[in-house]
């Protein structure tokens, strides 16, 4: 079965450091990743995606994420992490085999503190 | 484009009555996907559909929820009769239907019922 899993529930990092948000997945054949963020009382807004290709991907904000396939993981990534980076961060795979449907996983909450 | 249009932003209404929530997708895209977001069960998906048919709705918690599609660029998700536990913020989301595609979503209905 399509899945995404997000083990972290909330992540705490200080303003400047580098941050990881994980995410792992298990697809039937490609995966099609994505990354996405919620700020308060907002709709969910899209970050990056993985298609094919380079396994660094470069998105909105500054993050980026890493493709592992052995792993099978799309960790999210920042070099410096900002306080306005707090939000809610959701992982997804789109299935391909299944009418193109997307899989959210739980979410995690990143908290940067200056 | 001014993206995904949900209509209204809040709904406070009382047990037992109809409620109707309703999305204007973005142009063009052929998926449309319907959310509700709590702090107990997080993202879930209730319904899906692509070329305004309903692909997949395993997600619709029970007969009190129904949703249609009347044509691309419309869709509403209606509760009838709504209950407390309904209480959430819907959103909906609509994507092209390719797997490649990212999905871009409202900015969600906050609907309390009292």
């Amino acid at each position: 079965a399509q899945s995404v899993a997000q083990p972290e529930d909330q992540v705490n990092v200080a303003e400047g450091n580098p941050l990881t948000v994980k995410c792992t997945y298990s697809v039937s054949g490609n995966p099609y990743l994505f990354w996405y963020v919620q700020y308060p009382n907002r709709g969910l807004q899209f970050l990056l995606k993985y298609i094919t290709g380079d396994n660094l991907v470069k998105g909105s904000y500054g993050f980026e994420a890493e493709f592992n396939k052995s792993q099978t993981s799309f960790h999210l990534k920042k070099p410096s992490a900002l306080v306005s980076d707090s939000a809610l961060y959701f992982c997804a795979v789109r299935d391909m085999s299944n009418f193109n449907k997307f899989y959210f996983g739980s979410g995690t909450k990143l908290n940067v503190k200056p | 484009d001014a993206g995904v249009i949900q209509s209204p932003r809040h709904e406070v209404t009382e047990m037992g009555q109809e409620v109707t929530l309703r999305c204007k997708p973005i142009s063009g895209h052929n998926s449309l996907f319907w959310y509700r977001q709590t702090m107990m069960r997080g993202l879930e998906l209730l319904i899906y559909f692509n070329n305004n048919v309903p692909i997949d709705d395993s997600g619709m918690p029970e007969d009190r929820f129904s949703a249609k599609m009347p044509n691309a660029s419309f869709s509403t998700l209606k509760i009838q009769p709504s209950e407390p536990r309904d209480s959430a913020v819907y959103f909906c989301a609509s994507s092209a239907g390719y797997p490649n595609t990212e999905a871009f979503f409202g900015q969600g209905t906050r609907l309390t019922v009292v």
